[in-house]
């Protein structure tokens, strides 16, 4: 297992266009988060899933935003009519139940609206 | 509502020195601080954690430092070397629900 990989590193989207991003999770991992990162700041919370089960979604997930983990293993992430303001870094991140496990992130999708 | 505040913004800090980067938070609730490292074009990695029932925790050059009553805790990276330049966050977290809340971050130069 090489860590959480996601797809695309990179993407660039003209306004209105609609996005999906990957994640794939360690594979003994259950629990799944979605985290956005803009410039100088730190990764913000979106979401998290338990197995396929979407536990927690963030007041910045807006209506257009939507994620799914059909069955309990990667994750997509879907942005609909994109705007500018949702050009950052969207990191992907898991870990398991087991107390202490600390979440491991992959090198996130870079999105740029233009 | 910012939770946890991190300072300073940016360090540079001397080959062989100490750096030294400061959280604040708010919610005692808290009871998980992590340190994470981040390299451009990378996602951050864990660097070292603390739990509240301990004042501080060493590994390697890396040392936290917690003073529960202030609801403070630093990270301190000895004899910083030009491969530890990267952006360092502090985060924090409740018992039992992993959700991190992530500090805005700092850029920490090493120069030779």
């Amino acid at each position: 297992d090489t860590g959480v990989s996601q797809d695309p590193r990179h993407k660039i989207t003209k306004r209105g266009q609609n996005v999906t991003f990957r994640c794939d999770p360690i594979s003994e991992h259950n629990r799944l988060y979605w985290y956005r990162q803009t410039l100088g700041q730190g990764p913000e919370f979106l979401t998290y899933f338990q197995n396929e089960a979407q536990l927690e979604k963030s007041r910045l997930l807006s209506d257009r935003f939507s994620a799914e983990r059909p069955k309990g293993s990667f994750s997509t992430l879907e942005i609909q009519r994109t705007e500018q303001g949702d050009s950052a870094m969207y990191l992907c991140a898991s870990s398991s139940t087991m107390e202490g496990t600390p979440l491991t992130f992959g090198s996130g999708t870079r999105l740029t609206v233009v | 509502q910012q939770q946890v505040k991190q300072s300073p913004q940016s360090l540079i800090v001397q080959k062989g020195g100490i750096s030294i980067i400061n959280c604040a938070y708010e919610n005692t609730a808290f009871d998980y601080f992590p340190w994470y490292q981040q390299f451009p074009g990378k996602g951050p990695a864990l660097l070292i954690a603390i739990r509240p029932d301990v004042s501080e925790k060493k590994e390697g050059r890396f040392t936290i430092s917690f003073n529960k009553s202030a609801k403070q805790f630093s990270l301190h990276i000895m004899d910083s070397q030009p491969g530890d330049s990267a952006t360092y966050f502090c985060a924090a977290s409740l018992s039992g629900y992993s959700t991190l809340t992530f500090g805005k971050g700092t850029m920490l130069l090493v120069s030779p």
